[in-house]
């Protein structure tokens, strides 16, 4: 059990560009979220699945934004046209079930568009 | 619907102080709650949290937060502070008590004077 993984820790982005992070979760977790965090902010949920169902999406999803669990295991976030708003961290999160209250969070991948 | 606020944006203790960062929840159901502490440029690590039972829980590194029903409150707490509890700590409460699908406060950056 190596933790949840995230890649790339860092991305640097031209403003128009699209981006795509990764998230491996703990091998036997079947529930993983997406949150974003803002400078002096705390967390915000983005969405969630339960295997490779996602389950719910933020309304601060737009439409710029997707996600995907393919086979339930690793997930990715794209993000389409980058905007200058979009610098921010964005966390990745996994539990073993719905009411598990041991959640793992990810070290964050940290995305600046210029 | 549920909410946290954290009161302070930042605290500063001296080196062997008393560590106490406040927060207050909304929640319309019984909550879970939870302190996650981060350290600069990384994910978010659970300190501790509470579910049902006992309302005082001990965390790790020797924080400890009670449950006040009645006031509301979900008081973060350390005797004596040390150099290497500067960070940043967040309260979170779980929604709809799903585990992983957190509604965080704006978090409490705790510097730790020499």
């Amino acid at each position: 059990d190596t933790g949840v993984s995230q890649d790339p820790r860092h991305k640097i982005t031209k403003r128009g560009q699209n981006v795509t992070f990764r998230c491996d979760p703990i091998s036997e977790h079947n529930r993983l979220y997406w949150y974003r965090q803002t400078l002096g902010q705390g967390p915000e949920f983005l969405t969630y699945f339960q295997n490779e169902a996602q389950l719910e999406k933020s309304r601060l999803l737009s439409d710029r934004f997707s996600a995907e669990r393919p086979k339930g295991s690793f997930s990715t976030l794209e993000i389409q046209r980058t905007e200058q708003g979009d610098s921010a961290m964005y966390l990745c999160a996994s539990s073993l079930r719905e009411t598990s209250t041991a959640t793992t969070f990810g070290s964050g991948t940290r995305l600046t568009v210029v | 619907a549920q909410s946290v606020t954290q009161l302070g944006s930042h605290v500063s203790v001296s080196e062997g102080a008393l560590v106490l960062l406040r927060c207050n929840y909304s929640s319309s159901v019984p909550p879970y709650l939870f302190w996650y502490v981060q350290y600069p440029n990384q994910g978010l690590q659970l300190l501790l949290k509470y579910t049902t039972g006992a309302t005082l829980v001990k965390g790790i590194n020797g924080f400890e937060a009670e449950f006040k029903k009645s006031e509301t409150s979900f008081h973060l707490t350390k005797p004596s502070a040390h150099m290497s509890d500067a960070a940043e700590y967040f309260c979170a409460v779980s929604v709809g008590n799903q585990g992983g699908k957190l509604i965080f406060g704006q978090g409490t950056e705790l510097s730790v004077k020499p």
